[in-house]
Protein backbone atom coordinates (compact mmCIF):
# COMPACT_ATOMS: atom_id res chain seq x y z
CA UNK A 1 0.00 0.00 0.00
CA UNK A 2 1.61 3.07 -0.97
CA UNK A 3 1.74 5.76 1.09
CA UNK A 4 1.32 9.75 0.85
CA UNK A 5 2.79 10.83 -2.26
CA UNK A 6 3.78 14.57 -3.14
CA UNK A 7 5.25 16.39 -6.10
CA UNK A 8 7.57 18.42 -6.49
CA UNK A 9 9.72 17.52 -4.00
CA UNK A 10 11.09 20.57 -4.32
CA UNK A 11 10.36 23.61 -6.49
CA UNK A 12 11.77 26.40 -6.85
CA UNK A 13 10.04 30.27 -7.84
CA UNK A 14 10.39 33.64 -8.36
CA UNK A 15 8.42 36.08 -6.80
CA UNK A 16 5.47 36.53 -8.42
CA UNK A 17 5.14 33.10 -10.06
CA UNK A 18 2.67 30.43 -9.09
CA UNK A 19 3.37 27.66 -7.21
CA UNK A 20 0.88 24.16 -7.61
CA UNK A 21 2.11 21.63 -5.16
CA UNK A 22 0.00 18.11 -5.74
CA UNK A 23 -0.84 15.32 -2.78
CA UNK A 24 -2.08 11.76 -3.40
CA UNK A 25 -3.45 10.22 -0.25
CA UNK A 26 -3.04 7.12 1.32
CA UNK A 27 -5.23 4.30 -0.76
CA UNK A 28 -8.99 4.42 0.51
CA UNK A 29 -8.03 7.95 2.43
CA UNK A 30 -10.74 10.75 1.74
CA UNK A 31 -9.39 13.28 3.88
CA UNK A 32 -6.22 15.40 3.38
CA UNK A 33 -4.56 18.04 5.17
CA UNK A 34 -2.19 20.55 4.29
CA UNK A 35 0.55 22.12 7.07
CA UNK A 36 3.19 24.16 6.47
CA UNK A 37 7.11 23.81 8.43
CA UNK A 38 9.49 27.31 8.90
CA UNK A 39 13.04 26.37 9.10
CA UNK A 40 13.33 25.15 13.36
CA UNK A 41 9.51 25.60 13.75
CA UNK A 42 6.68 22.77 14.23
CA UNK A 43 3.94 22.45 11.79
CA UNK A 44 1.45 25.25 11.33
CA UNK A 45 -2.04 23.32 9.94
CA UNK A 46 -3.66 25.12 6.94
CA UNK A 47 -6.54 23.73 5.64
CA UNK A 48 -8.82 20.59 5.78
CA UNK A 49 -10.34 18.63 2.52
CA UNK A 50 -12.25 15.98 2.14
CA UNK A 51 -13.02 15.19 -1.69
CA UNK A 52 -14.94 18.31 -3.50
CA UNK A 53 -14.90 20.00 0.04
CA UNK A 54 -13.51 22.34 2.17
CA UNK A 55 -14.09 21.32 5.70
CA UNK A 56 -11.33 24.07 7.60
CA UNK A 57 -9.42 26.76 6.16
CA UNK A 58 -8.78 28.41 9.79
CA UNK A 59 -5.22 28.19 8.95
CA UNK A 60 -5.16 29.43 5.26
CA UNK A 61 -3.75 33.03 5.04
CA UNK A 62 -6.57 35.26 3.50
CA UNK A 63 -5.01 35.88 0.34
CA UNK A 64 -2.94 34.17 -2.66
CA UNK A 65 -3.15 30.56 -1.11
CA UNK A 66 -5.97 27.85 -2.32
CA UNK A 67 -6.88 24.56 -2.01
CA UNK A 68 -9.04 21.78 -3.54
CA UNK A 69 -9.54 17.80 -3.76
CA UNK A 70 -11.00 17.05 -6.91
CA UNK A 71 -13.86 14.23 -7.04
CA UNK A 72 -10.86 12.90 -9.46
CA UNK A 73 -7.11 13.29 -8.92
CA UNK A 74 -4.51 14.76 -6.56
CA UNK A 75 -5.47 17.68 -3.70
CA UNK A 76 -3.76 20.77 -5.15
CA UNK A 77 -2.46 24.00 -2.91
CA UNK A 78 -2.01 26.91 -5.32
CA UNK A 79 -0.03 29.62 -4.14
CA UNK A 80 -0.39 32.82 -6.25
CA UNK A 81 2.17 35.57 -6.50
CA UNK A 82 4.70 33.99 -4.51
CA UNK A 83 7.13 36.08 -1.98
CA UNK A 84 10.08 35.28 -0.12
CA UNK A 85 8.20 34.66 2.98
CA UNK A 86 6.01 31.89 1.38
CA UNK A 87 9.72 30.01 1.57
CA UNK A 88 8.93 26.61 3.54
CA UNK A 89 8.48 23.02 3.79
CA UNK A 90 4.88 22.23 2.90
CA UNK A 91 3.58 18.48 3.85
CA UNK A 92 0.39 16.95 3.06
CA UNK A 93 -1.45 14.00 5.79
CA UNK A 94 -4.21 12.03 4.64
CA UNK A 95 -6.95 10.18 7.17
CA UNK A 96 -9.20 7.55 6.51
CA UNK A 97 -11.95 8.87 7.93
CA UNK A 98 -12.68 11.87 10.45
CA UNK A 99 -10.78 10.61 13.25
CA UNK A 100 -8.35 13.41 12.56
CA UNK A 101 -5.27 11.74 14.75
CA UNK A 102 -4.66 9.26 12.83
CA UNK A 103 -2.80 11.28 10.04
CA UNK A 104 0.01 10.06 7.76
CA UNK A 105 2.28 12.48 6.38
CA UNK A 106 3.73 12.69 2.86
CA UNK A 107 7.28 13.70 1.89
CA UNK A 108 6.84 17.61 1.88
CA UNK A 109 7.46 19.74 -0.86
CA UNK A 110 10.26 22.11 -0.29
CA UNK A 111 9.29 25.35 -1.77
CA UNK A 112 12.39 28.20 -2.45
CA UNK A 113 10.92 31.13 -3.51
CA UNK A 114 14.21 33.65 -5.31
CA UNK B 1 -5.66 28.95 20.89
CA UNK B 2 -4.28 25.73 22.18
CA UNK B 3 -0.19 25.72 22.66
CA UNK B 4 2.00 22.79 22.76
CA UNK B 5 5.61 23.10 24.59
CA UNK B 6 8.17 20.23 24.10
CA UNK B 7 11.10 20.21 26.32
CA UNK B 8 13.83 20.38 25.84
CA UNK B 9 14.61 22.28 22.78
CA UNK B 10 17.73 20.45 21.77
CA UNK B 11 19.33 17.71 23.51
CA UNK B 12 22.55 15.83 22.42
CA UNK B 13 23.80 12.77 24.41
CA UNK B 14 25.86 9.94 24.59
CA UNK B 15 24.64 6.56 22.91
CA UNK B 16 23.55 4.18 25.37
CA UNK B 17 22.28 6.92 27.63
CA UNK B 18 18.85 7.03 28.63
CA UNK B 19 16.50 10.04 27.83
CA UNK B 20 12.70 11.99 28.41
CA UNK B 21 11.53 14.09 26.43
CA UNK B 22 8.26 16.46 27.59
CA UNK B 23 4.88 17.34 26.06
CA UNK B 24 2.92 19.80 28.37
CA UNK B 25 -0.35 21.74 27.48
CA UNK B 26 -2.76 23.78 29.76
CA UNK B 27 -5.45 22.58 27.85
CA UNK B 28 -6.92 18.78 27.81
CA UNK B 29 -6.35 16.51 24.90
CA UNK B 30 -8.95 14.25 23.85
CA UNK B 31 -5.93 12.34 22.31
CA UNK B 32 -2.43 12.93 21.75
CA UNK B 33 0.10 12.01 18.73
CA UNK B 34 4.29 11.83 18.65
CA UNK B 35 6.02 11.40 15.33
CA UNK B 36 9.68 11.60 14.57
CA UNK B 37 10.74 13.50 11.65
CA UNK B 38 14.24 13.22 9.81
CA UNK B 39 15.81 15.53 8.09
CA UNK B 40 14.09 16.22 4.79
CA UNK B 41 11.67 14.02 5.24
CA UNK B 42 7.47 14.39 6.16
CA UNK B 43 6.61 13.67 9.72
CA UNK B 44 5.97 9.37 10.87
CA UNK B 45 3.46 8.51 13.63
CA UNK B 46 5.46 6.48 16.47
CA UNK B 47 1.96 6.01 18.46
CA UNK B 48 -1.42 7.84 19.70
CA UNK B 49 -2.37 7.76 23.46
CA UNK B 50 -6.13 8.55 24.24
CA UNK B 51 -6.82 7.14 27.61
CA UNK B 52 -5.88 8.67 30.91
CA UNK B 53 -2.60 7.60 32.88
CA UNK B 54 -1.99 5.38 29.92
CA UNK B 55 1.47 4.12 28.81
CA UNK B 56 2.56 2.82 25.53
CA UNK B 57 5.84 1.04 24.74
CA UNK B 58 7.48 0.34 21.05
CA UNK B 59 10.44 -1.30 21.71
CA UNK B 60 13.00 1.48 23.60
CA UNK B 61 10.02 3.80 23.41
CA UNK B 62 8.06 4.20 26.15
CA UNK B 63 5.18 6.71 26.00
CA UNK B 64 2.97 8.01 28.94
CA UNK B 65 -0.10 10.24 29.03
CA UNK B 66 -0.79 12.07 32.07
CA UNK B 67 -3.56 10.79 34.21
CA UNK B 68 -5.35 14.46 33.72
CA UNK B 69 -4.24 14.15 29.73
CA UNK B 70 -2.62 17.34 29.75
CA UNK B 71 1.18 16.39 29.49
CA UNK B 72 3.00 13.31 28.19
CA UNK B 73 6.00 12.19 27.93
CA UNK B 74 8.85 10.13 26.22
CA UNK B 75 11.61 8.10 27.32
CA UNK B 76 14.01 6.28 25.32
CA UNK B 77 16.04 3.67 26.76
CA UNK B 78 19.57 3.09 25.68
CA UNK B 79 19.58 5.09 22.46
CA UNK B 80 21.23 4.53 19.50
CA UNK B 81 22.35 6.92 16.72
CA UNK B 82 19.09 5.86 14.60
CA UNK B 83 17.25 7.73 17.34
CA UNK B 84 18.51 11.17 16.08
CA UNK B 85 15.72 13.70 14.79
CA UNK B 86 12.67 15.89 15.51
CA UNK B 87 10.35 14.10 18.06
CA UNK B 88 6.76 16.54 17.86
CA UNK B 89 4.02 15.96 20.00
CA UNK B 90 0.85 16.69 18.37
CA UNK B 91 -2.63 17.35 20.33
CA UNK B 92 -6.22 17.06 19.20
CA UNK B 93 -8.11 19.09 21.20
CA UNK B 94 -12.05 18.27 21.71
CA UNK B 95 -12.99 17.46 17.87
CA UNK B 96 -10.41 20.22 16.86
CA UNK B 97 -7.34 20.26 14.57
CA UNK B 98 -4.58 18.72 15.53
CA UNK B 99 -2.09 21.19 16.71
CA UNK B 100 1.85 20.32 16.67
CA UNK B 101 4.56 21.23 19.19
CA UNK B 102 7.74 23.12 18.72
CA UNK B 103 9.75 19.64 18.50
CA UNK B 104 12.60 18.46 20.85
CA UNK B 105 15.83 17.72 18.33
CA UNK B 106 17.45 15.01 19.53
CA UNK B 107 21.32 13.86 18.44
CA UNK B 108 23.10 10.99 19.95
CA UNK B 109 26.50 10.70 19.42
CA UNK B 110 28.19 7.19 18.58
Amino acid sequence: NAGVMQNPRHLVRRRGQEARLRCSPMKGHSHVYWYRQLPEEGLKFMVYLQKENIIDESGMPKERFSAEFPKEGPSILRIQQVVRGDSAAYFCASSPSSRTYEQYFGPGTRLTVT
Amino acid sequence: TQLLEQSPQFLSIQEGENLTVYCNSSSVFSSLQWYRQEPGEGPVLLVTVVTGGEVKKLKRLTFQFGDARKDSSLHITAAQPGDTGLYLCAGLFGNEKLTFGTGTRLTIIP
